[in-house]
């Protein structure tokens, strides 16, 4: 079984700052790796994903994300962001080699301001 | 192209009522899912199918139906609904393994028992 621990349930930034929204997670077998964004009232969609290779993927809206099996963490970050941004963002992870489901963790919620 | 779509986006139930949540993919996707969201915990799952005529328990499967008659429905039913059902409901499917491997998710069926 997997687990997924995102530690900050909210991050407020001003607009144009980077932002890193954490994410770790726990298994006993090789994962992929997922983001996800949900705006107010909508359903999920995928920002990026680490199925293997490159530890560092890029997503969607200039996100990335950094593998790291050591720390089995999967960190998002953005260089600066946008009033846009403001969203909740969810870490979830399945089991390599499957489209299995998902496990997600309890999500942040990205508040970006003036 | 619909992909995920979800009937009715919008519910009020009473105690003891039933009802079915619809989900329709048009994706050819063997996978599908049900998943509920309550506010800081976010998604759980609770039936899954890999394809026409399977399907199998998630982490919170109790009051809860569905059945697989075809690969592209995948229906859940609340047979007595509880107020601990009032929640959100996110229907998503996917195709097996590889690079491609990605939930695509519905716009969401928010549910509210009284």
């Amino acid at each position: 079984a997997q687990s997924v621990t995102q530690l900050d349930s909210q991050v407020p930034v001003f607009e144009e700052a980077p932002v890193e929204l954490r994410c770790n997670y726990s298994s006993s077998v090789s994962v992929y790796l997922f983001w996800y964004v949900q705006y107010p009232n909508q359903g999920l969609q995928l920002l990026l994903k680490y199925l293997s290779g490159s530890t560092l993927v890029k997503g969607i809206n200039g996100f990335e994300a950094e593998f790291n099996k050591s720390q089995t963490s999967f960190h998002l970050r953005k260089p600066s962001v946008h009033i846009s941004d403001t969203a909740e963002y969810f870490c979830a992870v399945s089991e390599a080699g499957t489209a299995s489901k998902l496990t997600f963790g309890t999500g942040t919620r990205l508040q970006v301001t003036l | 192209n619909a992909g995920v779509t979800q009937t009715p986006k919008f519910r009020i139930l009473k105690i003891g009522q039933s009802m079915t949540l619809q989900c329709a993919q048009d994706m050819n996707h063997n996978y599908m899912y049900w998943y509920r969201q309550d506010p800081g915990m976010g998604l759980k799952l609770i039936y899954y199918s890999v394809g026409a005529g399977i399907t199998d328990k998630g982490e919170v499967p109790n009051g809860y139906n569905v059945s697989r008659s075809t690969t592209e429905d995948f229906p859940l039913r609340l047979e007595l609904a509880a107020p601990s059902q009032t929640s959100v409901y996110f229907c998503a499917s996917s195709s097996p393994g590889g690079v491609n491997t990605e939930a695509f998710f519905g716009q969401g069926t928010r549910l509210t028992v009284v």
